[in-house]
């Protein structure tokens, strides 16, 4: 079974510049994370949703962030505009919904590193 | 106070020793603990996950778990080279979101 595939590996883009980040969840998985880790901060979680529906989304820096998920195998990531402050390496994770009897594990994609110049 | 702490700084262990890293949470009410690994360059990948008190072992790694004192660590027995990588605790914050730590980083001798 594939893993959390994400899209692209590697982004640099100039500041001002927009930018998707793109992330299909594993086949089965019904809750999708969005994260985003820097040297200073941490592993920070975005936004998560479940069933397709964004449930939290007290993560995102501010309004230059967006996410959505048109369908259970599909989620966006985008900023616009971009800083330089948003470089970072930002993960997309999966697992079961909870209370659907599913592992509550957490799977993580492979990531896309950031770099706004 | 942070919700997840891991104050240890790099940790190095001779090759065969044991590695043990510790982890303390703020919210009491927490209830399911994961043990993340992230090499280099690459993605967290989930290694241990506990729920109740005491110890979890599988492999190498064992887990233990003491809500009564909040914490979390994780054992490594018979450390390899390929041990060598950031450990990230994490803890199901109760809203199905998890909390990580800042990781320790682990670097086996041979």
């Amino acid at each position: 079974d594939a893993g959390v595939i994400q899209s692209p590996r590697h982004e640099v883009t100039e500041m001002g510049q927009e930018v998707t980040l793109r992330c299909k969840p594993i086949s089965g998985h019904n809750s999708l994370f969005w994260y985003r880790q820097t040297m200073m901060r941490g592993l920070e979680l975005l936004i998560y949703f479940n069933n397709n529906v964004p449930i939290d989304d007290s993560g995102m820096p501010e309004d230059r962030f967006s996410a959505k998920m048109p369908n259970a195998s599909f989620s966006t990531l985008k900023i616009q505009p971009s800083e330089p402050r948003d470089s970072a390496v930002y993960f997309c994770a999966s697992r079961h919904k909870p209370g659907t009897g599913g592992p509550i594990e957490q799977y993580f994609g492979p990531g896309t590193r950031l770099t706004v110049t | 106070q942070k919700e997840v702490e891991q104050n240890s700084g790099p940790l190095s262990v001779p090759e065969g020793a044991i590695a043990s890293l510790n982890c303390t949470y703020s919210d009491r009410g927490s209830q399911s603990f994961f043990w993340y690994r992230q090499y280099s360059g690459k993605s967290p990948e989930l290694i241990m996950s506990i729920y109740s008190n005491g110890d979890k072992e599988d492999g190498r790694f064992t887990a233990q778990l003491n809500k009564a004192s909040q914490y979390v660590s994780l054992l490594i027995r018979d450390s390899q080279p390929s041990d060598s990588a950031t450990y990230l605790c994490a803890v199901n914050r109760g809203n199905n979101r998890l909390a990580f730590g800042k990781g320790n980083q682990v670097v086996v001798i041979p």
